[in-house]
């Protein structure tokens, strides 16, 4: 059984990067479609981007010239990082894997809360 | 990029009746990619229907949905306790995955 835990500073200040990984167990990282998803407090879900372990990566328009993520196979890991942090990035971030078959999120991490605060 | 318009955005009923949960998108969406989540305070959201119609694995079946196009619905055929929660649906068009807002359902 595949299973996701985030991690991470849980405070960044403005302008700085926030850094989050993602390790999986139970499965590899290599086998899937890995995602980043983030819910802002009183505000709906949305989709920050994917990365594979072969190198590709799609990231949601309006955030794309901040974010960049990636895989670590020897870690069995992948990691999400977002660039030039406002208040407005405060938010509950979750790893969720892409299960291609059903195309839909099926599994997710716990979740972790980011933010931004001087 | 395709919008998600979830209505009503708060559904207030009591445990046994029937909730109807509303979905409309801004262009036409691919039924393989419009997918249904449920997510209760302090939880990471579950997948309870993929493919517009198809319920996820262990998912009662009291859950159902239908659609195609721009117009989808969730229906709880007779709410239990345990399905007081927000409701997300979700689509990707290839460009980019957008969710709705959200219908909290809540208890009356």
């Amino acid at each position: 059984q595949v299973q996701l835990q985030e991690s991470g500073p849980g405070l960044v200040k403005p302008s700085e990067t926030l850094s989050l990984t993602c390790t999986v167990s139970g499965g590899s990282v290599t086998g899937s479609y890995w995602n980043w998803i983030r819910v802002p407090p009183g505000r709906g879900l949305e989709w920050i981007g994917y990365t594979h372990y072969s190198g590709n990566s799609k990231y949601n328009p309006s955030l794309k010239s901040r974010v960049t993520m990636s895989v670590d196979t020897s870690k069995n890991q992948f990691s999400l990082k977002l660039s030039s942090v406002t208040a407005a990035d405060t938010a509950d971030y979750f790893c969720a894997r892409w299960e291609s078959n059903q195309k839909a999120f099926d599994i997710w991490g716990q979740g972790t809360v980011v933010t931004v605060s001087p | 990029e395709i919008v998600l318009t979830q209505s009503p955005g708060t559904l207030s009923l009591s445990p046994g009746e029937r909730a109807t949960l509303s979905c409309r998108a801004s262009q036409s969406v691919s039924s393989t990619y419009l997918t249904w989540y449920q997510q209760k305070p302090g939880q990471a959201p579950r997948l309870l229907i993929y493919g517009a119609s198809s319920r996820a694995a262990g998912i009662p079946g009291r859950f159902s949905a239908s659609g195609s196009g721009t117009d989808f619905t969730l229906t709880v055929s007779r709410l239990e306790p345990e399905d007081f929660a927000v409701y997300y649906c979700q689509q990707y068009d290839s460009s980019v995955l957008t969710f709705g807002g959200g219908t909290k359902v809540e208890i009356k």
